[in-house]
Formats: structure tokens, C-alpha cells, sequence
């Protein structure tokens, strides 16, 4: 089993749609979580960093974490053909080793 | 413009043939790693450096090294490269303070025949 599961799509939706995107992981002991975009051929970019249970918002994206169900989401309102990419969930299971899900792959049809 | 850099882009190398990818970061971050990213397996950790001289064994080590004789370099070296080290690599770094995110560098495509 892995330690971070994330359905890795592909999801395809029109443009204007709101998308959901999800994690789940293991170890309770996981923290700092975060949420990178990787456009084809690029290296991921942070988008969202979230350390606390809750919702963290940032324009048209919002984070959310849920610690007691092990469980995290990334919303991305009013979606841009531009937010086609791959998104990554990645959290530490310690300080310095960060591990990630699978990435789902997102396409936003015009 | 903060950066993490890597070269070569794109490789493509024989079975056995020593080779060596360089990084570079110029934002003076002690914290350096290097990842695999794969198909299905997403990005796994090969090796992670908190500062010059120290360097640790990520996830997926074998088959690889690397050294940290500067701040801003970390070099991963393949001395035998294998076919199942044909993957996309990708460099990272950040400060050491815990929880930082990291930023990564373009990627290099290293396919080994």
C-alpha cells in the first residue's frame, strides 16, 4: 500500500468547471502538506502549502485538510484551459523526506 | 531570477557508461535532493543533502550517488548506469527549516539503452 494514494485521473471537464482534486494518506505522523502543478516537459511548481487542518484559499484554488481522516483536496474554481497540467499532492514524513502522490493528470476543455 | 538549474536536459547513454547530472541552486538553500519521477510511481527521493558534506539516502538509493562539496551544487552520479535508471530526473532544494516547500529544476530525461 502506498503512503499517499491520489487517483491518477485522467480528469477531463469543460472550462468553467469546478474541479476537485484528492489525496489520501497513511501515516498519521505526516505534516506540511502541499499541492504542486507540473506542466508537460516543466519540473512542479508549488501552488498551495497548508500546514493545519482546515481551508486555505488563494485565488481561484483552495486547500483543504482533513488530519483526523487522513485526507486532502485541492478545489479549483472557475477552471482555465491554462490549469491543464498534473497535480501532485506531496507531504513530510519527516523533515527532510517528502513524499507525493502519483499525480492526477487534469484537463480543462475550452 | 531564483533558480534551480540541471544539465544535461536530455540524455541518452549505454549500459555501463559512468555519467553525472549536475544541479545548481543560486538561493543559497543548505537542503538539496534528488528524485525520479516515474509512470504510476510518481516523484521518489534518490539521495538529500542538508548541507555541505552531509548527505543522506532517500527511498530509492541504489545504483546511485552523489556529493555535496559545495553549497550550491549536488551532483547525482550514475557510475553503471541500467536500463531501469532510464526515468525523468528532477532536482530540488530549499531551506533546512522544517516544513519548507522545496522548488524544483527543469528535469533531466535520462534514457539508458
Amino acid at each position: 500500500q502506498k503512503e499517499v494514494e491520489q487517483d491518477p485521473g485522467p480528469l477531463s471537464v469543460p472550462e468553467g468547471a469546478i474541479v476537485s482534486l484528492n489525496c489520501t494518506y497513511s501515516n498519521s505522523a505526516f505534516q506540511y502538506f502541499m499541492w504542486y502543478r507540473q506542466y508537460s516537459r516543466k519540473g512542479p511548481e508549488l501552488l498551495m502549502y497548508t500546514y493545519s487542518s482546515g481551508n486555505k484559499e488563494d485565488g481561484r484554488f483552495t486547500a483543504q485538510v482533513d488530519k483526523s481522516s487522513k485526507y486532502i483536496s485541492l478545489f479549483i474554481r472557475d477552471s482555465q484551459p491554462s490549469d491543464s497540467a498534473t497535480y501532485l499532492c506531496a507531504m513530510f514524513r519527516t523533515p527532510q523526506k517528502l513524499v507525493f502522490g502519483q499525480g492526477t493528470r487534469l484537463t480543462i476543455n475550452p | 531570477e531564483a533558480q534551480v538549474t540541471q544539465n544535461p536536459r536530455y540524455l541518452i547513454t549505454v549500459t555501463g557508461k559512468k555519467l553525472t547530472v549536475t544541479c545548481s541552486q543560486n538561493m543559497n538553500h543548505e537542503y538539496m535532493s534528488w528524485y525520479r519521477q516515474d509512470p504510476g510511481l510518481g516523484l521518489r527521493q534518490i539521495y538529500y543533502s542538508m548541507n555541505v558534506e552531509v548527505t543522506d539516502k532517500g527511498d530509492v538509493p541504489e545504483g546511485y550517488k552523489v556529493s555535496r562539496k559545495e553549497k550550491r551544487n549536488f551532483p547525482l552520479i550514475l557510475e553503471s548506469p541500467s536500463p531501469n535508471q532510464t526515468s525523468l530526473y528532477f532536482c530540488a532544494s530549499s531551506s533546512p527549516l522544517a516544513g519548507e516547500p522545496q522548488y524544483f529544476g527543469p528535469g533531466t530525461r535520462l534514457l539508458v539503452l
